[in-house]
């Protein structure tokens, strides 16, 4: 069974750092791309950044380039989000997303972590 | 980046009815245009891929069709569990993106 844990989430103030996880089990993760989606409190779905299965190829949303990190350790099955200067506007509940090879398409998400960015 | 518009952004309907939400990218994506369905408090859940195939597990009252640039979901005889919030998103290309959704509520 595919699982995805993120974890990492909380209060940060703004202009702070937060590193976000997600454990992958249940599937061979070093095969796969993998995405951050992210959905602010009321608001709809946003896509964050996503890698290559290798990690050698990395892609994010304009309102975030420059100020996140993706990453991915694929001896331990894990996946990164590392968030800096963060804002107000950058709060919202993280997901961490498998792509699969075909079409790309999303098909198993973790449950998310909170971030909430706050004076 | 591609943009997304997914029109109506709520829809009221009764159980057993038949519903269609629509997608419009803003260039052709081929087939690359997914839909999920999200829940309150939940993480969203792939329904459709590649614009008309159905993601494992999913009922079949759900289907998907269209290519290049407009697309459509569509529920045949709406279930109570199906009352929730839909999104389309392109695998086209990077950046990835998502419509802005549709909220699907009972009459």
């Amino acid at each position: 069974e595919v699982q995805l844990l993120e974890s990492g989430g909380g209060l940060v103030q703004p202009g702070g750092s937060l590193r976000l996880s997600c454990a992958a089990s249940g599937f061979t993760f070093s095969n796969y791309a993998m995405s951050w989606v992210r959905q602010a409190p009321g608001k709809g779905l946003e896509w964050v950044s996503g890698l290559t299965s290798g990690g050698d190829s990395t892609y994010y949303a304009g309102s975030v380039q420059g100020r996140f990190t993706i990453s991915r350790d694929n001896s331990k099955n894990t996946l990164y989000l590392q968030m800096n200067s963060l804002r107000a506007e950058d709060t919202a509940v993280y997901y961490c997303a498998k792509g699969d090879k075909s079409y790309h398409q999303l098909d198993y998400w973790g449950q998310g972590t909170l971030v909430t960015v706050s004076s | 980046d591609i943009q997304m518009t997914q029109s109506p952004s709520s829809l009221s309907a009764s159980v057993g009815d038949r519903v269609t939400f629509t997608c419009r990218a803003s260039q052709s994506i081929s087939t690359y245009l997914n839909w999920f369905q999200q829940k309150p408090g939940k993480a969203p859940k792939l329904l459709i891929y590649a614009a008309s195939s159905l993601q494992n597990g999913v009922p079949s009252r759900f289907s998907g069709s269209g290519s290049g640039t407009d697309f459509t979901l569509t529920i045949n005889s709406l279930q109570p569990e199906d009352f929730a919030t839909y999104y389309c998103q392109q695998s086209y290309s990077y950046p990835f993106t998502f419509g802005r959704g549709t909220k699907l509520d009972i009459k």
